[in-house]
C-alpha cells in the first residue's frame, strides 16, 4: 500500500527557508507513470498548488510561489523535497504530499500524505 | 488561471437526503478535468472523482459527478453519516492546478 510521510521543521522564522521532504513507501517513485506534488492549505488562503516534480526532475510550480521555490527529486532515496525561500507568516500553512496522476503534466492527486504544519514565527 | 467558486459555503441536511454541491469555473475547463475531494477534520483530503464523472478507487457509487464548460456538480444521492465534511474541486485542464474554496456539508 502506497504511503507518503512529510518530514521538515515544524517552525521557521521569517525570512528564513522551509524544507520538507516527502518519502514514498510502498512503491517506487522512479516512475514515469506519475508526478509527485505538494499542497499546503490554510484557514485564509484554503487548498493552494505549490508545484509537482517528475522522476526525470522536470518540475512545474505555481506561478504565484514560482520565484521562491524549488522542487527537487531522489529516487534512489524514494524521497522528494520542496524548499521555499524567504518565508513569511503568510506562508504559515499545512503542507501535504502527494502522487499526482498525470504523465504529460500534473492532473490530480489520487494518494495524499498526512500532512504537516509548518508556522513562520520569530 | 482559473478561479473556482463552490455553492453552497455550508449544505445542512439530514442521513438519507440528496447533498447537490456545485463548482463553478471562472472560464471554460479543458476536457473537464475536474476532480472532487472530501476531507474531515485533521485529514487530508480524499480523492472521490476525477474527469468530472470517474469515481476513485473505493468510493461508494452514492457519490457522482457531472458538468462541463464552467459548471460542476457533485451529488451525494442518500447521505450516509460518514459523508458529513467538507467537499472541493480542484481543476487540471488548465495551468496552475486550482482549488475551490469548499463546501461543508453538515448537519
Amino acid at each position: 500500500q502506497l504511503q507518503l510521510q512529510e518530514s521538515g521543521p515544524r517552525l521557521v522564522k521569517p525570512s528564513e527557508t522551509l524544507s520538507l521532504t516527502c518519502t514514498v513507501s510502498g512503491d517506487s517513485i522512479n516512475t514515469n507513470s506519475y508526478y509527485w506534488g505538494w499542497i499546503r492549505q490554510s484557514p485564509v488562503r484554503g487548498l493552494e498548488y505549490i508545484g509537482s516534480v517528475f522522476y526525470s526532475g522536470t518540475t512545474y510550480y505555481s506561478p504565484s510561489l514560482n520565484s521562491r521555490l524549488s522542487m527537487s527529486i531522489d529516487t534512489s532515496k524514494n524521497q522528494f523535497s520542496l524548499t521555499l525561500r524567504s518565508v513569511t507568516a503568510a506562508d504559515t500553512a499545512v503542507y501535504y504530499c502527494a502522487r499526482v496522476q498525470g504523465v504529460v503534466r500534473p492532473d490530480w492527486f489520487d494518494v495524499w500524505g498526512q500532512g504537516v504544519l509548518v508556522s513562520v514565527s520569530s | 488561471e482559473i478561479v473556482l467558486t463552490q455553492s453552497p459555503a455550508t449544505l445542512s441536511l439530514s442521513p438519507g437526503e440528496r447533498g447537490i454541491l456545485s463548482c463553478r469555473a471562472s472560464q471554460r475547463v479543458p476536457s473537464s478535468y475536474v476532480a472532487w475531494y472530501q476531507q474531515k477534520p485533521g485529514q487530508a483530503p480524499r480523492p472521490l472523482i476525477y474527469g468530472s464523472a470517474t469515481r476513485a478507487s473505493g468510493v461508494p457509487d452514492r457519490f457522482s459527478g457531472s458538468g462541463t464548460g464552467t459548471d460542476f456538480t457533485l451529488t451525494i444521492s442518500r447521505l450516509e453519516p460518514e459523508d458529513f465534511a467538507v467537499y472541493f474541486c480542484q481543476q487540471y485542464g488548465s495551468s496552475p492546478l486550482t482549488f475551490g474554496g469548499g463546501t461543508k456539508v453538515d448537519i
